[in-house]
């Protein structure tokens, strides 16, 4: 079963500035197993990227997602006020089922 | 519209039942795997187990196998997630969820609302 683990825990950060969030497989997988979703209190997730890189439907264009093999990547390109959030990678294991990183949180420095 | 519906907000005491269901609408509902994820207080996301609706085949993750009982009413088109009997640490919010897939991705396309279970004597 892959692990998967996120880093940083916590990212403190300003609007406006970039945000690189980390993704890391115990082991190899295939981009189309890899999800990116953004969680805010009290709501359900909302998909962000799917397939590793393509974004969802009415995702702005700030969010991009990359990365293949073991190491994937978020990146906020400007955070906007309605970024600051939790944000949890998801892969697929064809048993089938699904495995969360821990999250990364990002708030306002 | 796809949309997924939990049932209302529950307080039970250690040791009684429950289910909670999601009613799904908007889509063919054999066509996708459902599963449950678990989101206990101030902690993060834990996927507990996926169903096909078109044959009830269930797969459960190991935390979770013998805890709970996940199920389907293809008639009504809604899945639930059931306890017989549960445990202060049972408190959480749950989350449906349907298994997309595109041309060979994988991934959850849509989420219920959260049903907050509290366990509580």
């Amino acid at each position: 079963e892959i692990v998967l683990t996120q880093s940083p825990g916590t990212l403190s950060l300003s609007p406006g500035e970039r945000a690189t969030l980390s993704c890391r497989a115990s082991q190899s997988t295939y981009t189309r197993y890899l999800a990116w979703y953004q969680q805010k209190p009290g709501q359900a997730p909302t998909l962000l990227i799917y397939g590793a890189s393509t974004r969802a439907s009415g995702i702005p264009d700030r969010f991009s997602g990359s990365g293949s093999e073991t190491d994937f990547t978020l990146t906020i390109s400007r955070l906007e006020p309605e970024d600051f959030a939790v944000y949890y990678c998801l892969h697929y294991a064809s048993t089938p089922s699904f495995t969360f990183g821990p999250g990364t949180k990002v708030d306002i420095k | 519209e796809v949309q997924l519906v939990q049932s209302g907000a529950e307080v039970k005491k250690p040791g009684e039942s429950l289910r909670i269901s999601c009613k799904t609408s908007g889509y063919k509902f054999t066509n996708y795997w459902i599963g449950w994820v678990r989101q206990m207080p101030g902690k993060g996301l834990e996927w507990m187990g996926i169903i096909d609706p078109g044959d009830s085949d269930t797969r459960y993750s190991p935390s979770f196998q013998g805890q709970v009982t996940i199920s389907v009413d293809k008639s009504i088109s809604a899945a639930y997630l059931q306890w017989s009997s549960l445990r202060a640490s049972d408190t959480a919010m749950y989350f449906c969820a349907r298994r997309g897939y595109v041309a060979g991705v994988v991934f959850v396309d849509y989420w219920g609302q959260g049903t907050l279970v509290t366990v509580s004597s």
